[in-house]
């Protein structure tokens, strides 16, 4: 079955520190991978995708995320993080073989907050 | 161009009331979803339409969840007899096609007494 897994309820982080947000997944076949964010009271934003290319995948406001295939993760990541990226962090997949079944498959979500 | 709208913005409404909630998609976007957010949760799936084909509702927790989309633009998700336990922020969202990025609307909070 399709999952998506983000193994840290909240993450904590200085400002201007790097932040990492982690998420798995375990889908078959090659995944189509997202991020999105949800500021407080405001509706989920789109941040990055992953689909074919360099694994490497840069984003809105200054973040980026790696896919690694072996390790079937696709981390979030900032190298500086500002107090305005506190925020929920949503990782979503879908499989690109799987013929109808293209709905996104969601996480629970990662709280970040970064402390000034 | 405009993004996702939603109406209303919030809703209050009495246990066994009927409710009915309002997505107008962005302009062309032929997939449109439904998802519900509790407070402090993850999204919940309920349904998707796309194109003319006929719609997933899987993700619908009862019977009395039911959604229409009219001429594949707006959508209309309507619970009856409501319960307390569908209180919750429901998200539309839209995308150019199934599998693509979404881009969601402000929500609608429904708070039923």
């Amino acid at each position: 079955a399709q999952s998506v897994a983000q193994p840290e309820d909240q993450v904590n982080v200085a400002e201007g520190n790097p932040l990492t947000v982690k998420c798995t997944y375990s889908v078959s076949g090659n995944p189509y991978l997202f991020w999105y964010v949800q500021y407080p009271n405001r509706g989920l934003q789109f941040l990055l995708k992953y689909i074919t290319g360099d694994n490497l995948v840069k984003g809105s406001y200054g973040f980026e995320a790696e896919f690694n295939k072996s390790q079937t993760s696709f981390h979030l990541k900032k190298p500086s993080a500002l107090v305005s990226d506190s925020a929920l962090y949503f990782c979503a997949v879908r499989a690109t073989n799987a013929g109808n079944n293209r709905k996104l498959i969601w996480g629970l979500g990662t709280s970040l907050a970064v402390n000034p | 161009g405009a993004g996702v709208s939603q109406s209303p913005s919030n809703k209050v409404t009495e246990k066994g009331k009927d409710v009915e909630l309002r997505c107008d998609p962005i302009s062309g976007h032929t997939a449109l979803y439904w998802y519900r957010q509790s407070l402090g949760q993850g999204l919940e799936f309920l349904i998707y339409f796309q194109g003319n084909s006929a719609p997933d509702k899987s993700g619908l927790p009862s019977d009395r969840f039911s959604a229409e989309r009219t001429g594949g633009s707006v959508s209309t998700l309507t619970i009856q007899r409501t319960q307390q336990e569908d209180s919750a922020v429901y998200l539309c969202a839209s995308s150019l096609s199934h599998g693509r990025e979404q881009f969601f609307g402000p929500g609608t909070r429904l708070t039923v007494l």
